[in-house]
């Protein structure tokens, strides 16, 4: 993933819409991919992963898409709910061990 | 299971003093990845530990090093502070039984230096 810096991007959606957030990434060997969502005051929470060998992963309202074609990497919410509002992190490991590099980040923001 | 736990919480120390970080993984597991997140450079791995001995390494001075006990409790040390080293200090575990595992984050270490 590629760092932004202070601006995070955002996305803003209104409750009960779907959420597509996209990351991509630059190491062509990385083939173990997380999503982590991250609270104001919190560390990272672990939503959803995928292995390479797949490019679709379904969890409790989340899916992650991955196209290895093209390198990026995807995060659908179901039905948007406010306390989804977060920063939400991509992050990718190439089988050096637990070391994960993230991406910069998007700011998730669900209007009432 | 109780979660990732770091202490201290929040900390303030001066340019050029050192500081020591606290991690607790999830019982169980054995592998302790410690990450810097800052504005400008996000979330940056600095090192992670297995069964006492350093795994993997980021790209980050010498002046930040860690250990691990027998225990899998994790201490990360920063030595001759600098300003830039103000950041949110993570500790993540895993069981460490296979590469690629979830990792699991605490709350993290904030650390101001003046």
């Amino acid at each position: 993933g590629e760092s932004v810096g202070l601006h995070l991007p955002t996305l803003s959606v209104q409750e009960g819409d779907n959420s597509i957030i996209n990351c991509a990434y630059s190491n062509s060997a990385s083939d173990y991919f997380i999503w982590y969502k991250q609270e104001s005051g919190k560390g990272p929470q672990f939503i959803i992963d995928i292995r390479s060998n797949m490019d679709k992963r379904q969890g409790q309202r989340v899916t992650v898409l991955l196209n290895k074609t093209v390198k990026h990497l995807s995060l659908q919410i179901a039905a948007t709910q406010p306390g989804d509002s977060a920063v939400y992190f991509c992050a990718e490991s190439d089988n050096a061990g637990n070391m994960l590099t993230f991406g910069g980040g998007t700011r998730l923001m669900v209007k009432p | 299971k109780a979660g990732v736990t770091q202490t201290p919480r929040y900390l303030i120390k001066t340019r050029g003093q050192q500081v020591t970080l606290s991690c607790s993984p999830i019982s169980g597991h054995r592998s302790v990845s410690w990450y810097q997140q800052t504005p400008g450079q996000g979330l940056q791995f600095l090192f992670e530990y297995f069964s006492e001995t350093q795994r993997n390494k980021g790209n980050f001075p010498g002046r930040f090093s860690g250990r691990q006990f027998s225990n899998s409790r994790s201490e990360m040390n920063v030595s001759t502070l600098e300003l830039g080293d103000s950041a949110l200090y993570l500790c993540a575990s895993s069981p460490g039984t296979a590469y690629q595992e979830t990792q699991y984050f605490g709350p993290g270490t904030r650390l101001l230096v003046l």
